[in-house]
């Protein structure tokens, strides 16, 4: 069964600190993806990003930055120069049966808030 | 870019009755469709997948007679939760498949 952990309930910082939030996951499956979602107060989810397991490149985007080790199974996410506005519960995903629009597994999110 | 939509946004209902939630892809096809709830405070758990004129499949301790879900065609999956309770107070959130998943914005229900 796939598992998806992200250990940190609930990260507090004060704005343009950086923070790291941390996914660990499970999986049988050699081809696989990963997903990165933010969840503002109004529900909806937000896309961040998709990697797919053959691809361990680590991706920058903006303040952004993803830092995917296979030999770990960790998939950890940072914010540099944290904002308010980056203040949301944040999930980490895994799809299953080797495709990325297979069911998702969600770990349990980490609520961030920044303060100013 | 796909864009999902739900419909409605938000409602209230009195125990005993029943709620119809539609998710619509408004762009694009979708032959599967996912269905999660999310009660306050935690992550999204997986219902029960929607596929384009096949029955749903659903996930273990989900009640498939509570949670009828109908996808009758290509760009529309709906829920409908029956003789609906205050337990099943959640957040309703859809995703439709093209490439990867797209969500829906979400349904808040509050059975009274």
């Amino acid at each position: 069964a796939q598992k998806v952990t992200q250990a940190q309930t609930e990260i507090s910082v004060v704005e343009k600190e950086d923070v790291t939030l941390d996914c660990v996951y499970e999986t049988r499956d050699t081809t696989y993806y990963l997903f990165w979602y933010k969840q503002p107060p109004s529900g909806e989810l937000v896309f961040l990003i998709r990697r797919n397991s053959f691809d361990e490149q680590n991706e920058i985007s903006g303040r952004y930055s993803w830092n995917f080790q296979k030999s770990t199974s960790s998939f950890n996410f940072t914010i540099t120069a944290s904002q308010v506005v980056d203040s949301a519960v944040y999930f980490c995903a895994l799809s299953e049966g080797g495709t990325s629009y297979g069911k998702l597994t969600f770990g349990q999110g980490t609520i961030l808030t920044v303060h100013p | 870019g796909a864009v999902v939509s739900q419909h409605p946004s938000w409602v209230i209902c009195k125990s005993g009755t029943s709620v119809k939630i539609e998710c619509r892809s408004l762009d694009f096809q979708a032959t599967t469709m996912f269905w999660y709830r999310q009660f306050p405070k935690q992550s999204l758990m997986l219902m029960a997948t929607s596929n384009e004129g096949s029955k749903a499949t659903y996930e273990q301790g989900v009640e498939k007679d509570k949670f009828l879900i109908n996808h009758a065609s290509l760009t529309l999956s709906t829920l409908t939760v029956t003789s609906a309770h205050p337990e099943d107070s959640s957040f309703y959130i859809c995703s439709a498949s093209y490439e990867t998943q797209y969500f829906g914005p979400g349904t808040r229900l509050l059975v009274l």
